[in-house]
């Protein structure tokens, strides 16, 4: 079946830091792929995605590009802020007659000054 | 703030009791999906509705049940609660059924916790 691997956390960094957090995922198909951010004591919300192969998911100055040939959607971030302190949490879905979301075990971000 | 609502945000039950979660979906979403986000096992997919009816199943025990009503909110019932029953539900809600990248909007959840 599908799974999502996330490199293991936390992880801890000053500010402006260079961030970088690995996935890699196993699917039978061609899937979408994000990354989403939970910040404490709230719900999940979606950072960025990609649909297709060399699509580079952005936002927030957040970045991921979907490499095929490597099964993978690393998340970067040339500047790491305090207020980046978050889980995020890869994920990908196959679509088709459902659209779950299968995650990966999620990354704790700790930013500090 | 997702547009999505859900209803208590914590429950705290005793074990065999039985509880139901409410999902309002954003306005104009058809799709109401359920996660469990546990530490043991993470987050994981429940179940999906799609315009009243059940379009996919995950990992959702026989103990749980869930709906989707013609108002397009979500209940998940969960009975014959055990302590590992513990945990952070989600609901999430998407335009349509499920096309390449659609986007999921979360709920905030409801902490539920089984004594």
């Amino acid at each position: 079946g599908d799974s999502v691997t996330q490199m293991e956390g936390p992880v801890t960094l000053s500010e402006e830091a260079f961030l970088t957090i690995n996935c890699t995922y196993t699917a039978t198909g061609y899937p979408s792929l994000f990354w989403y951010v939970q910040y404490p004591g709230e719900g999940l919300q979606l950072l960025l995605k990609a649909t297709k192969a060399d699509d580079k998911g952005s936002n927030k100055g957040f970045e991921a590009t979907y490499r095929k040939e490597t099964t993978s959607f690393h998340l970067e971030k040339g500047s790491v802020q305090v207020s980046d302190s978050a889980v995020y949490f890869c994920a990908l879905s196959e679509g088709g007659g459902g659209n779950k979301l299968t995650f990966g075990t999620g990354t704790q971000l700790k930013v500090e000054l | 703030d997702s547009g999505v609502t859900q209803t208590p945000k914590h429950l705290i039950t005793a074990t065999g009791q039985r509880v139901t979660l409410r999902c309002s979906p954003r306005s104009g979403d058809l799709s109401v999906y359920w996660y469990q986000q546990s530490l043991d096992q993470g987050l994981q997919f429940l179940i999906q509705y799609y315009n009243g009816e059940e379009r996919a199943k995950g990992n959702i025990l026989e103990r749980f049940s869930a709906q989707q009503f013609p108002d397009l909110h979500s209940e998940l019932n969960l009975s014959s609660l055990e302590l590992g029953d513990s945990a952070l539900y989600f609901c999430a809600s998407s335009v349509l059924a499920g096309g390449p990248g659609e986007t999921q909007y979360f709920g905030p959840g409801t902490r539920l916790l089984v004594l």
